[in-house]
C-alpha cells in the first residue's frame, strides 16, 4: 500500500536548521508531486511548499512566506523527498508533513505521519 | 494574497448535523478541499473538487460550493466526528488552507 514514512523528531537551536525526510513506496514516485504542510501549536496547517519528484520536473515552488528559508530536494534512487528549513526560530516550532497530490482530485490523498521539529534553546 | 475563512469551532448535538462553512473570494471558481484531522494524528482528505468523496468516506458527509461559500455537512452526527476541519482551496499553482474549525459533539 500507498506510504510516507517520515524521519523522527528533532530538537534544534535557534538560527540552526533541520533536515526532514518523506520516503515514499507504494507507487511510482515520480508521478506524483509532494508537498509539505505544517502545523504549529494552536495554530492550523500551513502549506509550504512543493517539488515534483520527477528530475525534468523543474525547480520547487515555495509560499511566500517561507521564500528564501526553505528547501524541497528529492532523491530517485531511494524515492526519498527532503524538506530543509534554516533560520530557525521558536515560532518554527511545529509538526511537519509531506503530503502527496493526487493530480486527478486535485488533494493531498496520502500524509506522512508527522515529524515534531522543537526549536528551543 | 488569497485568503479562505472559517469558524472556529461549531458544537452539535450526537444524531444532529453539522455545518461547517469556508468563505473566500469567487471560491466556486476554485477546486476546494476538506480535512479532518483528530488530535494527534496527521489529517485525512475527507471532501475534493466541492462535492466529491475519497473511498471509504461515509455518505453522511457532503459538500457544496455555492459563490463564495463553501459547506461541509455532517449528518447524523457521531462521537468520531469530534475533530478539527480545515478547507482548503487553489490559487494558481499555491495552496491555501483555512484557519480550521474545531466541531465538537456534545
Amino acid at each position: 500500500q500507498v506510504q510516507l514514512v517520515q524521519s523522527g523528531a528533532d530538537v534544534k537551536n535557534p538560527g540552526a536548521s533541520v533536515k526532514v525526510s518523506c520516503q515514499t513506496s507504494g507507487y511510482i514516485f515520480t508521478s506524483y508531486f509532494m508537498h509539505w504542510v505544517r502545523h504549529a501549536p494552536g495554530q492550523g496547517l500551513e502549506w509550504m511548499g512543493v517539488i515534483n519528484p520527477n528530475p525534468s520536473g523543474g525547480r520547487a515552488h515555495y509560499a511566500q512566506t517561507f521564500q528564501g528559508r526553505v528547501t524541497l530536494t528529492r532523491d530517485t534512487s531511494t524515492n526519498t523527498v527532503y524538506m530543509i528549513l534554516n533560520g530557525l526560530r521558536s515560532e518554527d516550532t511545529a509538526v511537519y508533513y509531506c503530503a502527496r497530490e493526487d493530480s486527478t482530485m486535485g488533494a493531498f490523498d496520502v500524509w506522512g505521519q508527522g515529524t515534531k521539529v522543537t526549536v528551543s534553546s | 494574497s488569497y485568503e479562505v475563512t472559517q469558524p472556529p469551532s461549531v458544537s452539535v448535538w450526537p444524531g444532529l448535523t453539522a455545518t461547517i462553512t469556508c468563505s473566500g473570494d469567487n471560491l466556486h471558481d476554485k477546486n476546494v478541499c476538506w480535512y479532518k484531522q483528530k488530535s494527534g494524528q496527521s489529517p485525512v482528505l475527507v471532501m475534493y473538487q466541492h462535492t466529491k468523496r475519497p473511498s471509504g468516506i461515509p455518505e453522511r458527509i457532503s459538500g457544496s460550493t455555492f459563490g463564495n461559500t463553501a459547506t461541509l455537512t455532517i449528518s447524523g452526527t457521531q462521537a468520531m466526528d469530534e475533530a478539527d476541519y480545515y478547507c482548503q482551496a487553489w490559487d494558481s499553482t499555491t495552496v491555501i488552507f483555512g484557519g480550521g474549525t474545531k466541531v465538537t459533539v456534545l
